[in-house]
């Protein structure tokens, strides 16, 4: 099956920085999504994107399908950014594997 | 905005007890999935269901797991007889997945099981 690998797999920043997240997939996909699981434990979809760059706020996210990557951009960070990201890539068409996550910490 | 809902969002139970988990997927979703997170972990695909059969299931949905969809809202995981191992968030989630839609994956707030 398809592997996902995250990293880094931990992340603290002080507010207002920059951050990028990476996720790695060894096989083509067709689904992609990034999550954010909120200290309630609440999977949160900030990026349905199996391809190209979307950007929503202060968040961004490029896929490239291609060599098998996806990066997510959080800019100017917040507290309220602190939790776990997830990325997701469908395997077939009824089912995402999820990465182990990265765990952002975002500091007052 | 149309949302997955997820009843109860906490249930404990005894060991080898019988128990539900329910679920109202987004109502016109087609694909309905269950997936589970051992505490500190990261999720797991358990079943995938469509057109009112299994999909996919992973090699933890063993004979002690089933799904269901009683009706046309609710979708239903049941676990026979649970075992400590079985402590889990478990979220269950949708998709469209008809034509000219996309296969986006909505996930409900989860329900947290804690067997003892």
């Amino acid at each position: 099956g398809i592997q996902v690998e995250q990293s880094p797999p931990d992340l603290i920043l002080q507010e207002g920085a920059n951050s990028t997240l990476r996720c790695n997939f060894s096989d083509s996909v067709n689904n992609l999504q990034w999550f954010h699981q909120n200290p309630w434990g609440q999977l949160i979809n900030l990026f349905y994107i199996p391809s190209g760059t979307k950007q929503n706020g202060r968040l961004s996210a490029t896929t490239v399908a291609t060599e098998r990557y996806s990066l997510l951009y959080i800019s100017s960070s917040q507290t309220t950014d602190s939790g776990v990201y997830f990325c997701a890539v469908g395997e077939g068409t009824y089912k995402y594997i999820f990465g182990t996550g990265t765990r952002l910490k975002v500091l007052a | 905005e149309p949302e997955v809902t997820q009843t109860p969002s906490h249930q404990v139970t005894q060991m080898g007890q019988e128990v539900i988990l329910r679920c109202v997927p987004i109502s016109n979703h087609l694909y309905f999935y269950w997936y589970r997170q051992i505490l500190g972990q990261k999720v797991e695909f358990l079943v995938s269901f469509y057109n009112n059969e299994i999909s996919e299931k992973s090699e933890i949905f063993d004979d002690q797991f089933s799904v269901e969809r009683p009706d046309g809202s609710n979708f239903t995981l049941k676990i026979r007889s649970t075992k400590l191992e079985d402590s889990a968030m478990y979220f269950c989630a949708s998709s469209g997945g008809g034509w000219g839609s996309s296969y986006e994956q909505y996930f409900g707030p989860g329900t947290r099981l804690t067997v003892t």
